[in-house]
């Protein structure tokens, strides 16, 4: 079984301290992705990875950063969390090529940022 | 740019009732690919189909059916016979090939299933 994980289930920070999300997958995947996810918004992409060391914004990447450096991790980073980030939020993998494979999540982190 | 828009957003029915749950997209592309992922109280999105721009045939897993319609420009969803269990947030999501490998969710259908 795919097995995504995420470093923490519930986070609570304070506005402007630097943050970090850590999502690791198992299944040797190539494709990583972070989303927030909002009420009655759906899942919105932040930022994703074809590969390590490459990254590419997604529709909302302003106030974000991300970090490929080995294949299984992708991290998430907020520079200066501010209260608007406030959200819970999602990692995936999928395996790469030019098929549409499915998508495999995390069990997400719910951030408040205070 | 793509959309998907499920205009539910909470449907409440009692233990044994069909519910269906709607889905309509919209894209440029002609390759493109459909999706439904299930997300639990735990909160773990669960896959639970992909269908290609290119098959209309509707499909039926156990309770669980889709009817796609490119007419309408629709992916929708029955469970049959619903279950306590079957109690989720449910999200169609679109991933069109001009986009690579990315996916764009619907606002998702929160279902309660009553017992």
């Amino acid at each position: 079984d795919v097995k995504v994980t995420q470093s923490s289930r519930y986070l609570v920070k304070r506005t402007g301290e630097k943050v970090f999300l850590e999502c690791v997958q198992d299944m040797d995947h190539e494709n990583m992705f972070w989303y927030r996810q909002d009420p009655g918004l759906g899942l919105r992409l932040i930022y994703f990875s074809y590969d390590v060391k490459m990254k590419e914004k997604g529709d909302i990447p302003e106030g974000y950063s991300v970090s490929r450096e080995k294949k299984e991790r992708f991290s998430l980073i907020l520079e200066s969390a501010s209260t608007n980030q406030t959200s819970m939020y999602l990692c995936a993998s999928s395996s790469g090529g030019t098929a549409f494979y499915e998508q495999y999540f995390g069990p997400g982190t719910r951030l408040t940022v205070t | 740019a793509q959309k998907v828009t499920q205009a539910q957003t909470e449907i409440s029915v009692v233990e044994k009732e069909d519910v269906t749950l709607d889905c309509v997209y919209e894209t440029r592309d002609t390759t493109y690919y459909l999706f439904w992922y299930k997300q639990p109280p735990s909160g773990e999105l669960v896959f639970l189909i992909r269908r290609n721009s290119f098959d209309e045939q509707n499909e039926i897993s156990g309770r669980y059916s889709w009817n796609f319609q490119k007419s309408t420009s629709s992916f929708n969803f029955t469970i049959t016979a619903s279950q306590v269990v079957d109690s989720a947030v449910y999200f169609c999501a679109l991933a069109v090939k001009a986009a690579g490998n990315k996916l764009t969710f619907g606002g998702g259908t929160r279902v309660l299933v009553k017992p």
